[in-house]
This record gives C-alpha cells, sequence and structure tokens, in this order.
C-alpha cells in the first residue's frame, strides 16, 4: 500500500533554473514530512522537513511547500548546481515510533 | 564524529545461505531503523529497534529475517536461507531519541543473493 508517490521518476534542468520536485501523499493522518538526497553507493542525506501546521519552510536553496488539502508537497531548489544530480526522496512519518514511509525517488540531473 | 557505519557494503550469497549485516549507530544514539530499498523503489521500513529491545517489526517478513540490538555491540539484521528476491540494499538509521525526526542513515550494504 503505497501511500506516499513520488510520480516523476527523473528530472532534468539545466543548472542555475529550478528545480521542482512533487509528491503526493494519501494518508490525511501523516502530519511531518522529510525530504531525503541520495548518491549512488551512499546512504540518503536529510535535506529539509515541514511539519503540517505549517505550508512553506525555506533553508537556502531548498524551499518546500505543503498543501494539505491537495495533500500535495513539493521541493523546490534554486538555483539548480551540478552537485544536486542525485535522486531525491520524499517521506511521511507515519507514526510515534520514528517510522518512515518513503516515495520512489526522483533522479535529478543537473545539466551545464 | 563517525557517522552510521555499515559492514560489509556488499555482500554475496548463494541461495539457502545465512546474511548478517551489521549497523553501528552514531554515537549517543540508541535507536535504530532498518529499511530495504529494492531495485527502482523506495525504501522500506523493516524494524525498528532500542537497545535490548524490538519496538515495531511490522515491515520484517515474517519467516527468515530477524534483527537485534544488543545492550553491547551493533545491531544486526539477519537472513536466513536467502532466496534471489532478498537481493535489495539494506540501510539502517539511527535517532538520538524516540520519534526523532531526523534520522541518519549509513552507507547501507548491497545484498547480492546469486
Amino acid at each position: 500500500d503505497q501511500q506516499v508517490k513520488q510520480n516523476s521518476p527523473s528530472l532534468s534542468v539545466q543548472e542555475g533554473r529550478i528545480s521542482i520536485l512533487n509528491c503526493d501523499y494519501t494518508n490525511s493522518m501523516f502530519d511531518y514530512f522529510l525530504w531525503y538526497k541520495k548518491y549512488p553507493a551512499e546512504g540518503p542525506t536529510f535535506l529539509i522537513s515541514i511539519s503540517s501546521i505549517k505550508d512553506k519552510n525555506e533553508d537556502g536553496r531548498f524551499t518546500v511547500f505543503l498543501n494539505k488539502s491537495a495533500k500535495h508537497l513539493s521541493l523546490h531548489i534554486v538555483p539548480s548546481q551540478p552537485g544536486d544530480s542525485a535522486v531525491y526522496f520524499c517521506a511521511a512519518l507515519t507514526d510515534s515510533w520514528g517510522k518512515l514511509q518513503f516515495g520512489a525517488g526522483t533522479q535529478v540531473v543537473v545539466t551545464p | 564524529n563517525a557517522g552510521v557505519m555499515q559492514n560489509p557494503r556488499h555482500l554475496v550469497r548463494r541461495r539457502g545461505q545465512e546474511a548478517r549485516l551489521r549497523c553501528s549507530p552514531m554515537k549517543g544514539h540508541s535507536h535504530v531503523y532498518w529499511y530495504r530499498q529494492l531495485p527502482e523503489e523506495g525504501l522500506k521500513f523493516m524494524v525498528y529497534l532500542q537497545k535490548e529491545n524490538i519496538i515495531d517489526e511490522s515491515g520484517m517478513p515474517k519467516e527468515r529475517f530477524s534483527a537485534e540490538f544488543p545492550k553491547e555491540g551493533p545491531s544486526i539484521l539477519r537472513i536466513q536461507q536467502v532466496v534471489r528476491g532478498d537481493s535489495a540494499a539494506y540501510f539502517c538509521a539511527s535517532s538520538a531519541r524516540q520519534g526523532a525526526y531526523e534520522q541518519y542513515f549509513g552507507p547501507g550494504t548491497r545484498l547480492t543473493v546469486t
């Protein structure tokens, strides 16, 4: 039962432009969301998170937007840099133990 | 400040053998989560442990899989009688407290069953 979905498996963007990654969820009980970045042969690295009491959280070049009514969140990276080329996972915190449910990931390629 | 350590990084086993995957959490962390990533998929939760206790094993197959986190030493994920479908990347993550929103992941163990 896939409750967190990333429908775009890949995204190609030019260096300097904005990258927009999308994530949808089905469980309205989810109230905390995280984005992780993953390079090949490494573990995921925490990037940014957002609580359902907010609709936006910003950290440097990264901004996450949450639309609770649409059960949709997005990650904006601006400006995109070559080092941003990685797989990005959206995740939802599903319980008080800290269990995360991940989307399938979006491969971002930043071209010169 | 060492991060989460996992070993081995790569493990090859023949069908029917046992696989043991180890995870040493970050210093000061006593909560460990194991996730599995199948090809072309996201990470899927397997089990959550605290020192000497299994808290939530709802994502772990009922047979052949077991996990422990002893008082001393690393957390171990054990897979008995491996099958080809067990081939995946296994990641562990640690956190400093229960329900911590930010979990720190290790580099993973890539298990290949031949």
